[in-house]
């Protein structure tokens, strides 16, 4: 079975551009999950998806952040504009609905942000 | 305990000792509490996930145990080796929306 995939894999953008990331996770996996690594910290919760719901999206954190899941497949995170603080890691994880099922996760995009 | 925290954040071990780690969780609303192996240029790995308290779960010489009621997790790795170098991360989720939310990591260093 194909793993999560995430594109791309680094992205070099400037303050205020725009960018979109995209995250395709296993198929027939209902949760998809956002998340971010900054500057070697923790890995912090984004958002967390069912299908094309978003169940919780209490970790964005501001309204330049916009995830979609359009059809409960693959995802898309767009950030407009970007700022220098949303440099970091970001990771994408899915699983089945099945209680308690761990996390496969992609294997993220750099984002730098000059 | 309100997030989820690792210790210690890092640890250097010889080829060979046994070492373990904590994670401590929140204990009110347990739903799961996750392992993860991470190692670097990789994505995470899942090593357990554990439900009931008391559970213990071994996958060849990394085992773990959970407290629910007290609200922390042991991770022990048997034998060191270097190939076991790595961040090893929980995770915990509480209720049934399976919100999974991950501590610092530990780092752990395995020195031939």
């Amino acid at each position: 079975e194909a793993g999560v995939t995430q594109f791309p894999s680094h992205s070099v953008i400037e303050k205020g551009q725009t960018v979109t990331l995209r995250c395709d996770p296993i198929s027939g996996h209902d949760n998809l999950y956002w998340y971010r690594r900054v500057m070697g910290k923790e890995i912090k919760f984004l958002l967390h998806f069912v299908k094309e719901s978003k169940q919780d999206e209490s970790g964005m954190p501001n309204n330049r952040f916009l995830a979609e899941r359009t059809g409960g497949t693959y995802s898309t995170l767009k950030v407009q504009p970007a700022e220098l603080e949303d440099s970091g890691v970001y990771f994408c994880a899915s699983s089945p609905r099945v209680d308690n099922s761990p996390l496969h996760f992609g294997n993220g995009t750099r984002l730098t942000v000059t | 305990i309100l997030n989820v925290e690792q210790s210690p954040q890092s640890l250097h071990v010889q080829e060979g000792d046994s070492t373990n780690f904590t994670c401590s969780f929140p204990s009110s609303n347990f739903y799961a509490l996750h392992w993860y192996r991470w190692e670097t240029a990789k994505s995470p790995e899942a090593l357990f996930v554990m439900t009931l308290n008391g559970d213990e779960k071994k996958k060849g010489r990394i085992s773990a145990t959970l407290n629910t009621k007290e609200g922390y997790s042991y991770l022990y790795i048997k034998g060191s080796q270097p190939e076991d170098s790595a961040t090893y991360l929980c995770a915990f989720s509480s209720g049934g929306y399976q919100k999974v939310t991950f501590g610092t990591g530990t780092k752990l260093q395995v020195i031939p």
